[in-house]
C-alpha cells in the first residue's frame, strides 16, 4: 500500500484566495483525521471522519475552514478565504477502526503558506 | 482537557548510549497511547502502540511503557544510532470515541552524534 496520500506537498498562495488540501487514505481504513502542525501549537486535531461522516470538528479553527469526505477514498481541506496565519503543516491520517486498538498512519504533510 | 507533555524537549546523545524518552499526560482515562516519529520536513511514523490494558510494548531497539494511572509513558531506546535523529512524538487518544482523537505532547527532538 502506498500509504496516506496527500497533495499537493507545498502550496504557496495569497492572502484571500481559496485553498484546497487532498487526502487519500489507505484502502481500508475508516477513520480520517485532518490535523494542522505549527511551531506555537504543535499539532492539533481539525476534524475526524467514521465512514465518511463528520464526527468531531470541534477542532476547525474558524467557518473559513471546512472539510468533505464524499468517498471513502478521498477528503479535502477547504480554507476560503485564506489568511497567513493559516501557513501551516496539514497531515491527513487513516485508521482502521475496528473492536481492536489499531494505529493512525499519517501522510507527508501539505506545507501551506499564506502571504 | 487531555494535556500530553514530554520530556525533555531536546536531547544530544553520543552513539551508542541508552536514553529515555518521557511522556505524562493529565487524564489517566485512555484508549490507547503511541509513540511517533517525525523527521524534518516529513509527516509522522508510527513507532509502538500501547492499548490501556498492556504494562508495555517492544520494536527491535524501542521500548515503550506504561504506568496509566500516574499518566505516564516512557520511551526507552537502546543502542543509539545516529540514524534514530528525529523528533519523538507521543499521543494519546480518550476513552470514549474509540481510540480516535489523538492528543499530542510537543515532542522530544533526538539528536545522536557520531
Amino acid at each position: 500500500d502506498a500509504g496516506v496520500i496527500q497533495s499537493p506537498r507545498h502550496e504557496v498562495t495569497e492572502m484571500g484566495q481559496e485553498v484546497t488540501l487532498r487526502c487519500k487514505p489507505i484502502s481500508g481504513h475508516n477513520s480520517l483525521f485532518w490535523y494542522r502542525q505549527t511551531m506555537m501549537r504543535g499539532l492539533e486535531l481539525l476534524i475526524y471522519f467514521n465512514n465518511n461522516v463528520p464526527i468531531d470538528d470541534s477542532g476547525m479553527p474558524e467557518d473559513r475552514f471546512s472539510a468533505k469526505m464524499p468517498n471513502a477514498s478521498f477528503s479535502t481541506l477547504k480554507i476560503q478565504p485564506s489568511e497567513p496565519r493559516d501557513s501551516a503543516v496539514y497531515f491527513c491520517a487513516s485508521r482502521k477502526q475496528t473492536g481492536l486498538n489499531t494505529e493512525a498512519f499519517f501522510g507527508q504533510g501539505t506545507r501551506l503558506t499564506v502571504v | 482537557k487531555q494535556e500530553v507533555t514530554q520530556i525533555p524537549a531536546a536531547l544530544s546523545v553520543p552513539e551508542g548510549e541508552n536514553l529515555v524518552l518521557n511522556c505524562s499526560f493529565t487524564d489517566s482515562a485512555i484508549y490507547n497511547l503511541q509513540w511517533f516519529r517525525q523527521d524534518p520536513g516529513k509527516g509522522l511514523t508510527s513507532l509502538l502502540l500501547i492499548q490501556s490494558s498492556q504494562r508495555e510494548q517492544t520494536s527491535g531497539r524501542l521500548n515503550a511503557s506504561l504506568d496509566k494511572s500516574s499518566g505516564r509513558s516512557t520511551l526507552y531506546i537502546a543502542a543509539s544510532q545516529p540514524g534514530d535523529s528525529a523528533t519523538y512524538l507521543c499521543a494519546v487518544s480518550p476513552f470514549t470515541g474509540g481510540g480516535n482523537k489523538l492528543t499530542f505532547g510537543t515532542g522530544t527532538q533526538l539528536k545522536v552524534e557520531l
